[in-house]
């Protein structure tokens, strides 16, 4: 079956710009995570959602980052007035629960110029 | 703040070589712990994880990783090492009840054939 699919792979962007990166979890997996990697770091936990309930927005570094998953399957992350720190491989990952496996989608490579 | 801290950033070695990845983590209530890998060009993808029971625990492609809780740590073996294991790996924590995961910066293994 279908992976984790992100969109788009790449974005370039001009600084105090929006964008929006989408994520298409896995068929039937109720938890969604949104990460960051930033060049030579680790992955950063930004939000996690899980079903309907409300999202863990605790990772989420600032509030012109904002995200939401729409009848429990699509995700859409938005940055708000983009700056050049934003600059990052955004990850998305999904799993059937919070203890299962996440699956990770390859990634959408911001630049933000 | 919690954090996960893999001290080799970058390794060689030569095939059948043994390997030991170190990752320790500073949160000193219950965790869950998780070895990922990303191959070239590939997505992230879990190789073993650990949530309760046998400290020593065995992945796919015959990675294991023990627990030491005393030592806060969840390093990653193998005992010969193939030039197809040439990955980053990752190690990671998630706080027993919370959602959030903490990753480590990532060890990148090049193995010579």
């Amino acid at each position: 079956g279908a992976g984790v699919s992100q969109s788009p792979s790449n974005k370039v962007t001009e600084k105090g710009k929006d964008v929006e990166l989408r994520c298409d979890p896995i068929s039937g997996h109720t938890a969604l995570y949104w990460y960051r990697q930033s060049l030579g770091q680790g992955l950063e936990f930004l939000i996690y959602f899980q079903g309907n309930s409300a999202p863990d927005k605790s990772g989420l570094p600032s509030d012109r980052f904002s995200a939401e998953r729409t009848g429990g399957s699509v995700s859409t992350l938005t940055i708000q007035r983009t700056q050049q720190e934003d600059s990052a491989v955004y990850l998305c990952a999904s799993s059937l629960n919070r203890r299962e496996t996440q699956y990770f989608g390859p990634g959408t490579r911001l630049l933000v110029l | 703040a919690q954090s996960v801290s893999q001290h080799n950033h970058h390794v060689i070695l030569s095939e059948a070589a043994s390997l030991e990845l170190g990752c320790n983590y500073s949160y000193g209530g219950t965790v869950n712990l998780f070895w990922y890998v990303q191959y070239p060009g590939q997505h992230l993808q879990l190789l073993l994880k650990y949530f309760s029971g046998d400290p020593l625990v065995k992945g796919i492609k015959g990675f294991e990783a023990e627990f030491i809780k005393s030592k806060f740590s969840f390093n990653l073996r193998k005992p010969s090492v193939q030039w197809s294991d040439t990955a980053e790996y990752f190690c990671a924590v998630n706080l027993y009840n919370f959602n959030k995961f903490y990753f480590g910066s990532g060890t990148k293994l090049n193995v010579k054939p």
